[in-house]
């Protein structure tokens, strides 16, 4: 089937703006993870969930970051009151039913740019 | 916490020759994967190496694992400038399903 979409593939907004990522992994995909990268940096982890739960959030930068996933399957990433320092590209991964040997397939990503 | 980094920070080659990437790790794993990424966008998974071997293949890809070093190395052999792209690294944090990935390897291969 289709791999993991994202939406939109850009997106540029006035700081103090909210904005919604959204990401759709692949049919079947039980575990969805969002990173962040910013300019020549690696990846850096946001948040992961198991169906519609999320048992590590620790990689939300503050509490303007948040994210939901329902019906096990899309989720949205929500930034409000964007700042520049927001500005990165927003990837999210899925993988089948966590077990220990996990590939995770990548979207496109969403590149954020913070005016 | 648990992250791969990888050597070097770049490596530029010209096509036809092998191309090697190293990645170290810090607590005990029981897999690691690398992972491909083309202009900054979406990272495609290469290959996945378990704890209990010592090599692996997959085309041109060569993957070796010391687990006594905590160290693991990506060869691509007859490259192309198809294979210009960082390399991500990416050792499981602790047994979870989180992989924490380092800044990675860009590599240039010159036609």
């Amino acid at each position: 089937g289709a791999g993991v979409s994202q939406s939109p593939s850009n997106k540029v907004t006035e700081k103090g703006k909210d904005v919604e990522l959204r990401c759709d992994p692949i049919s079947g995909h039980t575990a969805l993870y969002w990173y962040r990268q910013s300019l020549g940096q690696g990846l850096e982890f946001l948040i992961y969930f198991q169906g519609n739960s999320a048992p590590d959030k620790s990689g939300l930068p503050s509490d303007r970051f948040s994210a939901e996933r329902t019906g096990g399957s899309v989720s949205t990433l929500t930034i409000q009151r964007t700042q520049q320092e927001d500005s990165a590209v927003y990837l999210c991964a899925s993988s089948v039913k966590d077990r220990v040997h996990n590939e995770q397939f990548f979207g496109p990503g969403t590149r954020l740019t913070v005016l | 916490s648990q992250q791969g980094e990888e050597d070097p920070q770049a490596l530029s080659i010209q096509e036809g020759e092998n191309a090697t990437m190293n990645c170290s790790y810090k607590t005990s794993i029981n897999n690691l994967q690398w992972y491909r990424q083309n202009s900054g966008r979406g990272l495609v998974h290469l290959i996945l190496i378990r704890s209990n071997e010592r090599e692996k293949h997959s085309g041109r890809l060569r993957v070796t694992l010391d687990t006594s070093k905590k160290s693991s190395s990506l060869l691509i052999t007859a490259s192309r400038a198809a294979d210009t792209a960082s390399y991500f690294c990416a050792p499981p944090q602790g047994g979870s399903e989180k992989l924490v990935f380092g800044k990675g390897t860009k590599l240039t291969v010159n036609p």
